[in-house]
């Protein structure tokens, strides 16, 4: 079964330090990749996505993403972290034979930015 | 990017009652749209999917009879949360698109309180 695990519940790093969310997906073939970002309240944005090409992906708000298919993973990373990174972040993924668009997301990681 | 707006924002009703919630794509149009169900500190938990023009399909362990929806209009999706119950409390998001490179855009959520 297609499944998401982001293993970091909850993260905290200073500021201006850099960042690395993990993500882990099983799926039979190579799927889309998102990141999404959520601040309390709101719904989400899209920080990037993975298709094809490329497996470095950059994103909005300096975020970047690194598609490793021998590791099934997807981890997410900013060089320098803004107190206003902090947030929820999801990784999610989507079927690429177009199974009407779905989306299963991982778990979540909140992070917290300390000053 | 495209724009989806969800409205209430926020409600807050009486046990039993009936609540509606809209969701538009307001500058593209949307075949598919999606409604998610997200406790708090959890992750967006897909309830169904809405196609215009065609019955929504519902993920298993969902309540179809409980949680109407309906997809009259190619911008405009509604979830119709039936005789709800404080369990139905919740934040409830939706998103537009998807279908093809799988890229959703999501709406800002609405609270829902049920006394």
């Amino acid at each position: 079964a297609q499944s998401v695990t982001q293993p970091d519940i909850h993260i905290t790093v200073s500021e201006g330090a850099s960042l690395e969310l993990r993500c882990n997906y099983s799926y039979g073939a190579t799927p889309y990749l998102f990141w999404y970002v959520q601040s309390p309240g709101q719904g989400l944005q899209l920080l990037l996505k993975y298709f094809s090409g490329d497996t470095l992906v950059q994103g909005i708000k300096g975020f970047e993403a690194e598609f490793k298919r021998s590791q099934s993973s997807f981890n997410l990373r900013k060089p320098s972290v803004h107190w206003s990174d902090a947030a929820e972040y999801f990784c999610a993924v989507g079927a690429r034979n177009n199974q009407g668009g779905k989306l299963i997301f991982g778990q979540g990681t909140e992070l917290s930015v300390k000053p | 990017g495209a724009v989806v707006s969800q409205h209430p924002s926020w409600v807050i009703c009486k046990s039993g009652t009936s609540v509606k919630i809209e969701c538009r794509s307001l500058d593209f149009q949307a075949t598919t749209m999606f409604w998610y169900r997200q406790f708090p500190k959890q992750s967006l938990m897909l309830m169904a999917t809405s196609n215009e023009g065609s019955k929504a399909t519902y993920e298993q362990g969902v309540e179809k009879d409980k949680f109407l929806i309906n997809h009259a209009s190619l911008t405009l999706s509604t979830l119709t949360v039936t005789s709800a119950h404080p369990e139905d409390s919740s934040f409830y998001i939706c998103s537009a698109g998807g279908v093809g490179n799988n890229e959703q855009f999501f709406g800002p959520g609405t609270r829902l309180t049920v006394l």
